[in-house]
């Protein structure tokens, strides 16, 4: 069955650098997001990308978040200067349609 | 932001017994999914409802949408141990993002 893969699994990084998470999406989807989930917390919207470029975004997505699509295959998550509070899990997930998500099993990113 | 409330936040029952898992808002949703997530893992879909007032089922899980696109419940009967995870839904709003509930997570005790 195709699936949404991410990597790193776990990312830990010091507070103020830059980090990239990356995905590989379903090769046939035309929808890309990611979304976050704080530990405890609930799974929230970060962004939506279609046809090269944001659809959506979240109030969380500031400045300091960018999406990349930058080979046709991966789809990347940049975060410039991390936070402490940007420590989550992040989640890749791609569908073919408007609904219909697969999501990635996650990047755990840990803020030092 | 369109929120999405489920109900009971956490649900702890015996083997074989039957639940009821709510998912509420006061917005309309053009369509709604249920999602099951493992501990480190991402949320796997189990459904998507569009009609309102849709009924779906899959094996013991019986899915409903309100009538009016704004709540949607989950049963399950004769529940089983590997039935135990976070239970999510999540709506598309506008924009056609999704919005997802604050999760019930759900514990079947053998």
């Amino acid at each position: 069955e195709p699936e949404v893969t991410q990597t790193p699994s776990h990312q830990v990084t010091q507070m103020g650098q830059e980090v990239i998470l990356r995905c590989v999406p379903i090769s046939n989807h035309l929808y890309f997001y990611w979304y976050r989930q704080i530990l405890g917390q609930k799974v929230e919207f970060l962004v939506s990308f279609y046809n090269n470029e944001i659809s959506e975004k979240s109030e969380i997505f500031d400045d300091q978040f960018s999406v990349e699509r930058p080979d046709g295959s991966n789809f990347t998550l940049k975060i410039r200067s991390t936070k402490l509070e940007d420590s989550a899990m992040y989640f890749c997930a791609s569908s073919p349609v408007m609904y219909g998500y697969t999501f990635g099993s996650g990047t755990r990113l840990t803020v030092v | 932001t369109q929120l999405l409330e489920q109900s009971p936040q956490f649900l702890s029952i015996q083997e074989g017994e039957n639940l009821t898992v709510y998912c509420n808002s006061s917005s309309v949703f053009s369509s709604l999914q249920w999602y099951r997530q493992e501990p480190g893992e991402g949320p796997v879909l189990l459904v998507t409802v569009v009609t309102g007032g849709e009924v779906k089922k899959l094996k013991r899980l019986t899915f409903q949408f309100g009538d009016a696109r704004k709540d949607s419940s989950l049963h399950i009967t004769a529940a089983q141990p590997g039935d135990t995870g976070l239970y999510l839904c999540a709506g598309v709003g506008t924009g056609n993002q999704f919005y997802f509930g604050t999760g019930t997570s759900l514990t079947v005790i053998p």
